[in-house]
């Protein structure tokens, strides 16, 4: 079936390099897509969002870039600090549908 | 000011038990979700409520019935616990965006 995964389960950066961490989709039709951020002991917490008649979206510190002829989703985070610690993931959705999670990606920031 | 809560953030039980987890959202969403994180961190949807009204029910054991008595609230009866149902389980609610509770992690011995 359709779904969403990323292709390194672990990055580990130093404090103040920039990190990227990479999601590929599946779901040509899928409109909407976010990246969240898991704490150890915590819910995922809502990072950026993109739609599908974007390619680049920036927030503080962080930038969601999407290529819809690949199908591939990137969250860059500048100047990482060891805050940024956490599993991150992506989700994609069409309309007002439930989240479809990649399988997250381990984000270590070494000080 | 919480704005997903979820009662209680841990719960382990014995095999065969009945238990409840309880979400409410005070961001006044009409949407709200239960979703299942297995042991390898994998989030997968359960089911999705709109107004009060089941409109989402993935392929979810019976055992597992939700409830919503009003919009700001969806809770998750489960029967007959298996050990197969140790997992952590998130509360979400949206209008656009999901935003997620904190997480009842159930032990099933």
């Amino acid at each position: 079936g359709e779904s969403v995964g990323l292709h390194l389960p672990t990055l580990s950066v130093q404090e103040g390099d920039n990190s990227i961490i990479n999601c590929a989709y599946s779901n040509s039709a899928s409109d909407y897509f976010i990246w969240y951020k898991q704490e150890s002991g915590k819910g995922p917490q809502f990072i950026i969002d993109i739609r599908s008649n974007m390619d680049k979206r920036q927030g503080q510190r962080v930038t969601v870039l999407l290529n819809k002829t690949v199908k591939h989703l990137s969250l860059q985070i500048a100047a990482t600090q060891p805050g940024d610690s956490a599993v991150y993931f992506c989700a994609e959705t069409t309309g007002r549908r439930a989240l479809t999670f990649g399988s997250g990606t381990r984000l270590q920031v070494q000080p | 000011d919480t704005a997903v809560s979820q009662t209680p953030k841990y719960l382990v039980t014995q095999m065969g038990n009945d238990k409840s987890i309880k979400c409410e959202q005070n961001l006044g969403h009409d949407t709200m979700y239960w979703y299942k994180q297995d042991s390898k961190k994998f989030l997968k949807i359960m089911f999705s409520y709109n107004n009060k009204e089941l409109i989402i029910n993935e392929t979810v054991p019976n055992r597992f019935s939700p409830k919503s008595p009003d919009k700001a609230h969806l809770n998750l009866h489960i029967n007959s616990l298996e050990l197969g149902d140790s997992a952590v389980y998130f509360c979400a609610s949206s209008k656009d965006t999901q935003y997620f509770g904190p997480g009842t992690r159930l032990t099933v011995l």
